[in-house]
């Protein structure tokens, strides 16, 4: 069975910009959440879909959003970057929500 | 006050000694308990999941549940230098609400075994 994918592994944007990142859940998941990893404040869940509709959303400025296609894929946006959106964006997804599997993430640079 | 602390380490031990890492919490809503391991730059991988009080063994691995303490614990027996990585708890709550989809992590402990 294939996991948890991630694209692209690696960004570069420069602040102001915008970005978009793409998560592909393992087959027959339909839960994905989204978290932020920072050396500083270490994992933090940012939101979840399931079903193509956000059930939950963490602490996080409005500028991160998300949305859930009907094939479970998700997607996540950051606009207007800023110096500390720089931080490793991990997707995981789970069938019940507790036991979730991760990709291997993206690794996102603002300059 | 964070509600999952875990000791940050850094830990070095020599290879073929057990190894415990440690999370306590202070949520008393957590039910289900997880320990993930990763690599450098790499995403987390699950190792042990468990939603009851005691002991789970897999392998080299076993997690210890203590709800009443609040205290969760990985055991590696036997470690190897390929154990060497950052070792992660999270916890999460039933579903529902606030809950939904969201695991609460420690900060990690880095573990280094030594050949």
């Amino acid at each position: 069975k294939a996991g948890v994918t991630q694209t692209p592994r690696y960004l570069i944007k420069t602040r102001g910009q915008q970005v978009t990142l793409s998560c592909s859940p393992i087959s027959g998941h339909r839960s994905v959440s989204w978290y932020q990893q920072t050396p500083g404040q270490g994992l933090q869940f940012l939101f979840e879909y399931f079903s193509e509709t956000q059930r939950n959303k963490g602490n996080f400025p409005g500028r991160f959003s998300g949305r859930q296609f009907s094939n479970s894929r998700s997607e996540m946006n950051v606009s207007t970057l800023e110096l500390g959106d720089s931080a490793l964006y991990l997707c995981a997804s789970t069938v019940q929500g507790h036991e979730q599997f991760f990709g291997p993430g993206t690794r996102l640079t603002v300059l | 006050q964070k509600e999952v602390e875990q000791d940050p380490g850094p830990l070095s031990v020599p290879e073929g000694a057990i190894v415990s890492l440690n999370c306590t919490y202070s949520n008393s809503a957590f039910q289900y308990f997880m320990w993930y391991r990763q690599y450098s730059r790499k995403g987390p991988e699950l190792l042990m999941y468990t939603y009851s009080s005691g002991n789970k063994e897999d392998g080299r691995f076993t997690a210890q549940v203590d709800k009443s303490s609040k205290y969760i614990s990985l055991f590696i027996r036997d470690s190897q230098p390929s154990d060497s990585a950052t070792y992660l708890c999270a916890m999460s709550a039933f579903s529902g609400g606030t809950s939904y989809g969201k695991l609460t992590f420690g900060q990690g402990t880095i573990l280094t075994v030594h050949p």
